[in-house]
């Protein structure tokens, strides 16, 4: 079973509004990671937030940690049609004492943003 | 520095045939691992090599099987082809040490007919 999983599945916002999207993962991580795909290409990565973190910015995103309930949040501010896409959580997870991680993924976000 | 990338970007298969996807990770990632996205799901861990060796191991049958090169590029094989194994193929790259970034490539669409 998928380890992330995001929260709404579709989200439908005006531009100028902020996007707000939920991660819960269900054991131990190395750290989590954000991603955006637009139309089923590639995977481009936002930001990463390691376990020993709390919050995180970047430009219009900001991304919250709270290991003890086992989920992030994902905020996009002043959203523009352009962030229109798909976002994927995924956890880094340790595998069998290896210190390289896998990442396991959600079934994403659908993000629309409406002129 | 380029990023990630595969080839082909599609492809057309028939059930029972074998497919081999190509990678090429960025320059200076040791690290490559391989991912499914079946339409409307999250990509799936397939496998994950460093130093040319598997590292890492997902839920898939032994149909498939992966290899990584002495320059770290990396193939993934699929034998015996199923209408299910239609999906879009990621490949990402990494750097050494663990809690890294990893970034994807393009990735290749794979049609079973």
């Amino acid at each position: 079973s998928q380890q992330g999983e995001e929260d709404p599945q579709a989200l439908s916002i005006q531009e100028g509004e902020n996007a707000t999207m939920n991660c819960s993962y269900k054991t131990s991580i190395n750290n989590l990671q954000w991603y955006r795909q637009n139309s089923g290409r590639g995977l481009v990565h936002l930001i990463l937030i390691r376990s020993n973190e709390r919050e995180k910015h970047s430009g219009r995103l900001r991304v919250t940690l709270d290991t003890s309930k086992k989920s992030s949040s994902l905020l996009i501010t002043a959203s523009r049609a352009a962030d229109t896409a798909s976002y994927f959580c995924a956890t880094d997870v340790p595998d069998r004492g290896s210190t390289l991680g896998r990442l396991y993924f959600g079934r994403g976000t659908q993000l629309t943003v409406w002129p | 520095d380029a990023g990630v990338t595969q080839s082909p970007t599609h492809l057309i298969k028939t059930r029972g045939q074998q497919v081999t996807l190509r990678c090429s990770p960025i320059s200076g990632h040791k690290s490559v691992s391989w991912y499914q996205q079946v339409l409307g799901q999250g990509p799936q861990f397939i496998f994950q090599y460093y130093e040319k060796e598997e590292r890492g191991r997902g839920n898939f049958p032994d149909r498939f099987s992966a290899r990584q090169f002495p320059n770290y590029s990396s193939e993934l094989n699929v034998n015996a082809l199923l209408l299910g194994d239609s999906a879009l193929y990621l490949c990402a790259s990494s750097r050494t040490s663990d809690q890294e970034t990893q970034y994807f490539g393009p990735g290749t669409r794979l049609l079973v007919l």
